[in-house]
């Protein structure tokens, strides 16, 4: 069964810092992978996904996550952080087979951007 | 295109009234389904269709009950409402099989029971 854990449910940094939120995956086959974002009161917007094309992703408003097979990981990361980044980011897994229209989503990891 | 609809925004119940919370697409997309979103747990699926006519459970499904007459409307009725249920419900569509395919969001329903 396909899975993925998300480390840290708060992630806080300052404005310009790095962002690093985490994400490991369980999947018994090659993984399809996905980071949304939700925005306060808003619902989920895709961020990013990972289709095998390529081990490093970018996606919108400059994030980027890099799929390691050997870590079982997609970690997201932006370079400098922005006020605007703040909101809860969540990493999702397709499942496979006769299902690969389902997601399983991580539980959230929550990034504050301090001015 | 309006994308994915849901109706209403906001609502609460006492316990064991029900109602049915609305979603519509217009994308012609043949995947649907519902989640609910708790603080910590993430997004959990309930139901979901994959074209109309079809429907399967997901991970959290009692107490709810759904039906796909049309491509574009995809209904969740609370039977019974229960203090369990106050949650942030989302509507979500896709194309449907495949291994990219993006999942739309609505904006959610946040739901009270008393």
């Amino acid at each position: 069964a396909q899975s993925v854990t998300q480390l840290g449910s708060h992630v806080s940094v300052s404005e310009g810092a790095l962002v690093l939120l985490r994400c490991n995956y369980s999947s018994s086959v090659p993984p399809y992978l996905f980071w949304y974002v939700q925005y306060p009161n808003q619902g989920l917007q895709l961020l990013l996904k990972y289709t095998s094309a390529a081990t490093l992703v970018k996606g919108i408003n400059g994030f980027e996550a890099e799929f390691k097979k050997s870590e079982t990981s997609f970690h997201l990361t932006k370079p400098s952080a922005h006020m605007s980044d703040a909101a809860e980011y969540f990493c999702a897994v397709r499942h496979s087979g006769g299902s690969n229209y389902k997601l399983t989503f991580g539980k959230g990891t929550l990034l504050t951007v301090n001015p | 295109n309006a994308g994915v609809t849901q109706t209403p925004k906001f609502q609460v119940l006492k316990t064991g009234q029900s109602m049915t919370l609305q979603c519509a697409q217009d994308m012609n997309h043949e995947y649907m389904s519902w989640y609910r979103q708790d603080p910590g747990m993430g997004l959990r699926l309930i139901h979901y269709s994959v074209g109309a006519g079809i429907t399967d459970q997901g991970e959290v499904p009692n107490g709810y009950n759904v039906s796909r007459s049309t491509t574009e409307d995809f209904p969740l009725r609370l039977l019974s409402a229960a203090p369990s249920q106050t949650s942030v419900y989302f509507c979500a569509s896709s194309y449907g099989r495949g291994s990219y395919n993006e999942q739309f969001f609505g904006p959610g329903t946040r739901l009270t029971v008393l």
